[in-house]
């Protein structure tokens, strides 16, 4: 699976959208971009994914440069809530197992 | 449906024990795997099995031996637990790929392990 990059943290004012980077400039053709998300010491929990194109759920919208070498998560309005590490994931659609490979993540803190 | 259960939600033991941390879940998904995190930490892979009857080993799987005998249940057994093995444990299920669908994994609520 290709190596991402994120920034270890971020903060947002409450109210404001939370625009999270993440960088994969290995990734290959057939690997797809993932979000997780883990609120403190409870189990990780599916976002969003995307190949190519830019997509949005009821949670997120992410947005995948042309060159698919990095992208970006958008909470639209982020709340108290979404305070939590992000973990950017990028690896074939339906692996082995359909396992995850976990960085560090990004740890955003929702400021009032 | 109750999703992903894990069972202690939290376990002391001493140098040597073993025990096994439970993990069962009523959607009938295929996947089913053990992580570890430590603190500070990512998750990392420790076994998952693709179902019933098959199991292969992840990233971190010394020290730690699983079975998969229904659907439902992927215990993961410590042989002998060691301080190193202090961690929190999250186990996660998926249904397979269908139709060139995503299926994300659902995790359970961790096990929180301490060995001294």
């Amino acid at each position: 699976d290709a190596k991402t990059t994120q920034p270890t943290s971020m903060d947002c004012a409450e109210g404001r959208a939370a625009n999270l980077p993440c960088n994969h400039s290995t990734i290959s053709g057939n690997e797809y971009v993932y979000w997780y998300r883990q609120i403190h010491s409870q189990g990780p929990q599916y976002i969003i994914h995307g190949l190519k194109n830019n997509e949005t759920n009821e949670m997120a919208s992410l947005i995948i440069t042309e060159d698919r070498k990095s992208s970006t998560l958008i909470l639209p309005h982020a709340t108290l809530r979404d305070t939590a590490v992000y973990y950017c994931i990028v690896r074939p659609r339906n692996n082995a197992g359909n396992m995850l490979t976990f960085g560090g993540g990004t740890r955003l803190m929702v400021k009032p | 449906n109750a999703g992903v259960t894990q069972t202690p939600k939290f376990q002391v033991l001493k140098t040597g024990q073993s025990m096994t941390l439970q993990c069962a879940q009523d959607m009938n998904h295929e996947y089913m795997s053990w992580y570890r995190q430590d603190p500070g930490m990512g998750l990392r892979l420790i076994h998952y099995s693709v179902g019933a009857g098959i199991t292969d080993q992840g990233e971190v799987p010394n020290g730690y031996n699983v079975s998969r005998s229904t659907t439902e249940d992927f215990p993961l057994r410590l042989l002998s637990a060691a301080p190193s093995q202090t961690s929190v444990y999250f186990c996660a299920s998926s249904r397979t790929s269908g139709g060139g669908s995503y299926n994300e994994q659902l995790f359970g609520p961790g096990t929180r392990l301490t060995v001294l």
